[in-house]
């Protein structure tokens, strides 16, 4: 069973700053079934990154994904105040779909 | 635009049933292959099951042992979920989403309220 580790469970940033979300899976997943996904209190999740780096439709380019093989990296490359949020990762095997347990990027 | 709209949640007692429902409008709804997620209070996001386009193939998370029922009717542009003998733990927000071509959910709904509880 593949297991979605995300790190850190917490990160603490200020608007303007770089923020570098890590997914990390238990073995060796395919890149094209890797997705990254936004959700803000009382809303449903929506879709950042499928394929590992292709951003999904009219997300900004200050989102970008990247990684291979078990290690995958969401990046913001400026934080904008609409970005303090939890993130969480998503992998597709074996007909099954795993989502990781997430990360919160707050206010510092 | 793409607008998927959840029904059905409510509160039940545990070992009850309920069956959710999912509107879909905005885009050709036999085509794409569909999704259940939920959200436990103040937790994370859990994938539930997901049924192909024409509803021939159909997989459920291994934690669920065979009480959900994914179905769709494509005439009516809906996707269901029954639910049966419901646990506390299945208590939570279910969210339909819409796969794209790898899988990737594309677009949720707002999400129903589940609350299975004496």
């Amino acid at each position: 069973e593949i297991v979605l580790t995300q790190s850190p469970g917490t990160l603490s940033l200020s608007p303007g700053e770089r923020a570098t979300l890590s997914c990390r899976a238990s073995q060796s997943v395919s890149s094209s079934y890797l997705a990254w996904y936004q959700q803000k209190p009382g809303q449903a999740p929506r879709l950042l990154i499928y394929g590992a780096s292709s951003r999904a439709t009219d997300i900004p380019d200050r989102f970008s994904g990247s990684g291979s093989g078990t290690d995958f990296i969401l990046t913001i490359s400026r934080l904008e105040p609409e970005d303090f949020a939890v993130y969480y990762c998503q992998q597709y095997v074996n007909s099954q779909f795993i989502f990781g347990p997430g990360t919160k990027v707050d206010v510092k | 635009e793409v607008q998927l709209v959840e029904s059905g949640g409510g509160l039940v007692k545990p070992g009850g049933s309920l069956r959710l429902s999912c509107a879909a409008s905005g885009f050709v709804f036999r085509t794409y292959t569909m999704n259940w997620v939920r959200q436990a209070p103040g937790k994370g996001l859990e994938w539930v099951s997901t049924i192909s386009s024409s509803g021939s193939y159909i997989y459920y998370a291994d934690s669920l042992k065979g009480r959900f029922t994914i179905s769709r009717d494509n005439a009516k542009s809906s996707l269901y979920l029954q639910m049966n003998s419901l646990r506390a733990e299945d208590t939570g927000v279910y969210f339909c989403a819409r796969g794209d071509d790898y899988g990737e959910h594309d677009y949720w709904g707002q999400g129903t309220l589940v609350t299975v509880s004496s």
